[in-house]
């Protein structure tokens, strides 16, 4: 089946520094991925929806520049928080379609995520 | 996409049937009824879909009412690995750029 890989699995950083985060789809192709960030005991909340070859599209309330989405291959998309700061500490989880499974149906494959956390 | 309403939480004991409840009245014709679950700390996973047939997989059953305004997701023989927030997500089936949205899911937790 689909595998979504995501890297790193957990990150801690300073304050004001910028993370980068990769998510990868490991045997298909993605020209479409999604990003969600989920708070503690909260649901997933989504981002950004990652285009290749073209700019992201942020949902409402997403600040653009702070959270700069690449999606340079139809395999790899990466999400940067810029300066981050704590309250920026978040799972933040990756997904894509596999349209070959399913019978073509709307199914998302999730990556693991990965837990930033900011001093 | 329509919205779905589901129990904040349920128990269900070790080997018995999990019935998880949804409610999504404002359902249109072309939508489908997803549902993902979220082990503590990992991705969602998805689990299965339908639009208006009953539905079946090694993992569960999808039970659709026939005026589609609810469904019920079946786990016949619960286990402590199936604790997890349950998403019931209402949304079409087709297009690139279709988003799921998450609503606040149901918290099973199998008790032994």
């Amino acid at each position: 089946g689909a595998v979504v890989s995501q890297h790193p699995s957990w990150v801690i950083c300073k304050s004001g520094t910028s993370v980068k985060i990769e998510c990868r789809s490991l045997d298909f192709q993605a020209t479409t991925m999604f990003w969600y960030r989920q708070f503690p005991k909260q649901s997933l909340m989504l981002m950004a929806t990652s285009n290749e070859g073209s700019k992201a599209t942020y949902e409402q309330g997403v600040e653009k520049d702070k959270f700069l989405i690449n999606h340079a291959s139809l395999t790899l998309s990466t999400l940067t928080v810029t300066s981050a700061h704590p309250e920026d500490s978040s799972f933040y989880i990756c997904s894509a379609r596999d349209w070959s499974l399913h019978s073509g149906a709307n199914v998302l494959t999730f990556g693991a995520g990965s837990r930033l956390t900011v001093l | 996409d329509a919205k779905t309403t589901q129990p904040p939480s349920m128990d269900c004991a070790e080997g018995r049937a999990a019935n998880l409840p949804c409610n999504h009245s404002t359902i249109s014709g072309n939508e489908y009824v997803y549902w993902y679950r979220q082990i503590h700390s990992q991705g969602p996973q998805y689990i299965i879909h339908g639009l208006k047939n009953n539905e079946t997989n090694e993992m569960a059953s999808l039970i659709i009412t026939e005026d589609r305004k609810s469904s019920t997701l079946i786990l016949p023989h619960a286990t402590l690995r199936d604790t997890a927030v349950y998403y019931c997500i209402v949304t079409f089936e087709r297009g690139a750029t279709n988003k799921l949205i998450f609503g606040t899911g149901t918290l099973l937790a199998v008790q032994p």
